[in-house]
């Protein structure tokens, strides 16, 4: 079945610093979700890519989909500890299941 | 809306005994999903719905857990009987096909505790 996998698994950054988290996926991807879960929390959507090189903003944050829609980042410029949290990238997994992936799970330090 | 809705938030208990979870869907979602997360397997899928009806159980560990869905607003997740080792946070998420994603609104879940 289809995996999807994030690297790195955890990461620590100073406030400010950049931060990118990639997923992989084993199959070709019709479309890729983020998710964000604050500690103690739930996970939250964030965006949905659907294209081949497809590169959207959210403020300091830049999600794009690889070429091939294997792959994709979350970029994270100048991080805040707001930012704080899991990261989850979600492939479909047929009708309306996805596949998350393992997350990354940022800690920022002030 | 008041999104997915879950209770108990919190649930301590002992081993051996029935634990029910519960779950009140984004009303007009036609998707009810079922997720355990631990530190050690991440976020899993149990089981889930399309219109009350079971789709996919196949993440559904072992036959002491059963999940069910009576009516397109509620849903339960009963483990009977509890093991330690079913400590996790459960959550339910809802969806819908209609919408310009298909993007999946969880609740707050519940922290399951088995002493």
């Amino acid at each position: 079945g289809q995996q999807v996998m994030q690297i790195p698994q955890y990461q620590h950054v100073q406030e400010g610093e950049d931060f990118t988290t990639y997923c992989n996926s084993s199959t070709t991807l019709s479309n890729i979700q983020w998710y964000k879960q604050r500690p103690g929390g739930h996970p939250v959507f964030l965006i949905q890519l659907v294209k081949s090189g497809e590169v959207k903003k959210q403020k300091r944050l830049t999600f794009q989909f690889g070429e091939a829609k294997k792959n994709s980042s979350l970029h994270i410029t100048a991080t805040q500890t707001t930012d704080v949290g899991t990261y989850f990238c979600a492939g479909p997994g047929g009708y309306q299941k996805v596949t998350f992936g393992t997350g990354t799970k940022l800690q920022v330090i002030p | 809306d008041a999104g997915v809705i879950q209770s108990p938030r919190h649930e301590v208990t002992e081993m051996g005994q029935e634990v029910t979870l519960r779950c009140k869907p984004i009303s007009g979602h036609d998707y009810l999903f079922w997720y355990r997360q631990t530190m050690m397997r991440g976020l899993e899928l149990l089981i889930y719905f399309n219109n009350n009806v079971p789709i996919d159980d196949s993440g559904m560990p072992e036959d002491r857990f059963s999940a069910k869905m009576p009516n397109a607003s509620f849903s339960t997740l009963k483990i009977q009987p509890s093991e330690p080792r079913d400590s996790a946070v459960y959550f339910c998420a809802s969806s819908s096909p209609w919408g310009d994603y298909n993007e999946q609104f969880f609740g707050p879940g519940t922290r399951l505790t088995v002493l």
